[in-house]
């Protein structure tokens, strides 16, 4: 597709549950990026794939959250055993070059979580 | 620390009047400084960005921000607004940090810009 394509849009999970959250970035991108979005907040860096390699996970909040990006294309990021406090918008952004060349990031509409 | 600020919440400003959204940053070195647009629902779409060169750059749809080192301060402009450019308005820079930074982008807290017929 022509951007950055996220699903669901819409998760609702109990206190307990896992959940997958899905990331399809623009063909050809090198470098994908998952953002966590508070309410009324900024997003804040989760994690950095280039290709298929993790290079950066130090914004991930604690161990219950896993990403992987196995083909160098589609991500997925993970969250086990959810809390109420995962309640966000996901977001996910690739661009065409190593993150470090200021290329912009291109970003989907995002994954609203909501634990109950 | 890296941080970016954005010290209104909301802007409020009249159909064809100039409007001014303010960013200041801190970071070490030299920045790499974005501005995003989000509508409702919807994820952060690309505005312009400041990596070198002139210090007035221009964007997407008739925006155009002014970079200042000296103020550390990159606010977003546009010369007449439309009632279609209400949104929230994100400021973000690039995480220049050592040991982990592979160039994830720090945003502010962003500002809600209402534009007025």
């Amino acid at each position: 597709g022509a951007g950055v394509s996220q699903s669901p849009r819409y998760k609702v999970a109990k206190r307990g549950q896992d959940v997958a959250l899905r990331c399809d970035p623009i063909s050809g991108h090198v470098s994908l990026f998952w953002y966590q979005q508070a309410l009324g907040q900024g997003p804040e860096f989760l994690t950095y794939f280039q290709n298929e390699a993790q290079l950066d996970k130090s914004g991930l909040p604690s161990d219950r959250f896993f990403a992987e990006r196995p083909e160098g294309s589609v991500s997925t990021l993970k969250i086990q055993r959810t809390q109420q406090e995962d309640s966000a918008v996901y977001l996910c952004a690739s661009s065409l070059a190593r993150g470090t060349q200021g290329q912009p990031q291109h970003f989907g509409d995002g994954t609203r979580l909501s634990i109950l | 620390a890296q941080s970016v600020a954005q010290p209104e919440d909301q802007v409020n400003v009249a159909e064809g009047n100039p409007l001014t959204v303010k960013c200041t940053y801190s970071v070490s070195g030299n920045p790499y400084l974005f501005w995003y647009v989000q509508y409702p629902n919807r994820g952060l779409q690309f505005l312009l960005k400041y990596i070198t060169g002139d210090n007035l750059v221009k964007g997407s749809y008739g925006f155009e921000a002014e970079f200042n080192k000296s103020q550390t301060s990159f606010h977003l402009k546009k010369p007449s607004a439309l009632v279609s450019d209400s949104a929230l308005y994100f400021c973000a820079v690039r995480d220049m940090s050592y040991g982990g930074s592979q160039g994830n982008l720090i945003f502010g807290k962003g500002t809600k810009l209402s534009v007025k017929p």
